[in-house]
């Protein structure tokens, strides 16, 4: 089962702008990574972000964990056209190794 | 180096049928995961190996899916008397040590399974 659902499904926005996906999940974690998705195939690991931890960057990325809330967010900043693809946020639940995936976010970035 | 690969990339079987699919995992990454991932959704775990034992196979659906790494490095997923639900992108991923600062999980590109 899916741990937690990414909002929006869908985001859409014109080349230079910031995107912004939320994630949110529902059990204690060990730590949360963002995953990049094209077409389908080949998830490319973005960022991991632990639990004691509340703001992580990697060059255009920006990511927040909120554990009293069971959240986090990804910023992309300045947008590329190649950014487009599928975003996932997993988690890695307290005392487990496997990762327990959202429902990803679509990115389109229109050139 | 290598990343993770996998074999095939494409599958289709006919329902009923047996398949394998197989995982090479990077060098020197002690566990390995296999996912499934169906059309719109994340991926969602099957089984973890940490070198040779399934340390946690909780999320394999039902019996007729069963995955070995006897050599605690290449891992073969296999499927019995498939059926149409099973058809997916099968994902194998590998991480240097769980648990720890180098357990970022590594994916290959995934085995699309077409069961007709």
């Amino acid at each position: 089962s899916q741990q937690g659902e990414e909002d929006p499904q869908a985001l859409s926005i014109q080349e230079g702008e910031n995107a912004t996906m939320n994630c949110s999940y529902k059990t204690s974690i060990n730590n949360l990574q963002w995953y990049r998705q094209n077409s389908g195939r080949g998830l490319v690991h973005l960022i991991l972000i632990r639990s004691n931890e509340r703001e992580k960057h990697s060059g255009r990325l920006r990511v927040t964990l909120d554990t009293s809330k069971k959240s986090s967010s990804l910023l992309i900043t300045a947008s590329r056209a190649a950014d487009t693809a599928s975003y996932f946020c997993a988690t890695v639940r307290t005392g487990a190794n496997n990762l327990f995936f959202g429902t990803g976010t679509r990115l389109t970035v229109i050139p | 180096g290598a990343g993770v690969s996998q074999t095939p990339s494409n599958k289709v079987t006919e329902k009923g049928k047996y398949v394998e699919l197989r995982c090479d995992p990077i060098s020197g990454h002690t566990a390995l995961y296999w996912y499934r991932q169906s059309l719109g959704q994340g991926p969602e775990f099957l089984i973890y190996f940490q070198g040779t034992g399934a340390a946690d196979d909780s999320g394999l659906p039902n019996d007729r899916f069963f995955a070995v790494r006897p050599e605690g490095s290449v891992s073969t997923l296999k499927i019995q008397r498939t059926e149409r639900g099973d058809s997916a992108v099968y994902l194998c991923a590998s991480s240097l040590s769980p648990g720890t600062a180098s357990e970022t999980q590594y994916f290959g590109p995934g085995t699309r399974l077409l069961v007709l």
